[in-house]
């Protein structure tokens, strides 16, 4: 299976504390993208770092690539109750149709 | 002024049946998705279309048609439903022909199940 692996599997902190979340995949890749998901929701969009990217910020959220390794995490710094959602990695393949496949997904539980 | 639209957001049917999910986009993308989200979360493409093409089809049964009228619709009809097909269904839309390349923009899904 070409599915990402993601670890977690499940993280539960406390208000003010930062998340990490790694991923892990086994293909070449153009680019990796983050998505989170709330419960009962759709997925929404966080970052993409593009495979000749290392390291990438947005806000709160701070994306890393290596790509010897096949893999990435994701820091999500000063947590908030608001940030409990599943997280998803997805990456972008260099074959094919260059679909998107995703990860396995972490479920991030912040409590107030 | 929602992005990507699916309808119906809850469908409760029998085996054997025959449904359709409906997924609008007013984002101006020109390709467009289907995803299976099963009870484990997991996350997994079904098809693909780019301006009213289909590119992508994941080994999914023939019991799932894909239809695209125009870039901004995408429905899914599903004939002679079973137990296994109770999942959450996504629709998604990005802009550009590789869809991988860009991010995707997400419905709110569709929840089938199938009794």
């Amino acid at each position: 299976s070409q599915q990402g692996e993601e670890d977690p599997q499940a993280l539960s902190i406390q208000e003010g504390e930062n998340a990490t979340m790694n991923c892990s995949y086994k293909t070449s890749i153009n680019n990796l993208q983050w998505y989170r998901q709330n419960s009962g929701r759709g997925l929404v969009h966080l970052i993409l770092i593009r495979s000749n990217e290392r390291e990438k910020h947005s806000g709160r959220l701070r994306v890393t690539l290596d790509t010897s390794k096949k893999s990435s995490s994701l820091l999500i710094t000063a947590s908030r109750a608001a940030d409990t959602a599943s997280y998803f990695c997805a990456t972008g393949q260099n074959t094919g149709f260059q679909k998107l496949v995703f990860g396995t997904g972490t479920r991030l539980l912040v409590s107030p | 002024d929602t992005a990507v639209s699916q309808t119906p957001k809850y469908l409760v049917t029998q085996m054997g049946n025959d449904k359709s999910i409906k997924c609008e986009q007013n984002l101006g993308h020109d390709t467009m998705y289907w995803y299976k989200q099963d009870s484990k979360k997991f996350l997994k493409i079904m098809f693909s279309y780019n301006n009213k093409e289909l590119i992508i089809n994941e080994t999914v049964p023939n019991r799932f048609s894909p239809k695209s009228p125009d870039k901004a619709h995408l429905n899914l009809h599903i004939n002679s439903l079973e137990l296994g097909d109770s999942a959450v269904y996504f629709c998604a839309s990005s802009q550009g022909g590789a869809g991988g390349r860009n991010e995707q923009f997400f419905g709110p899904g569709t929840r089938l199940t199938v009794l």
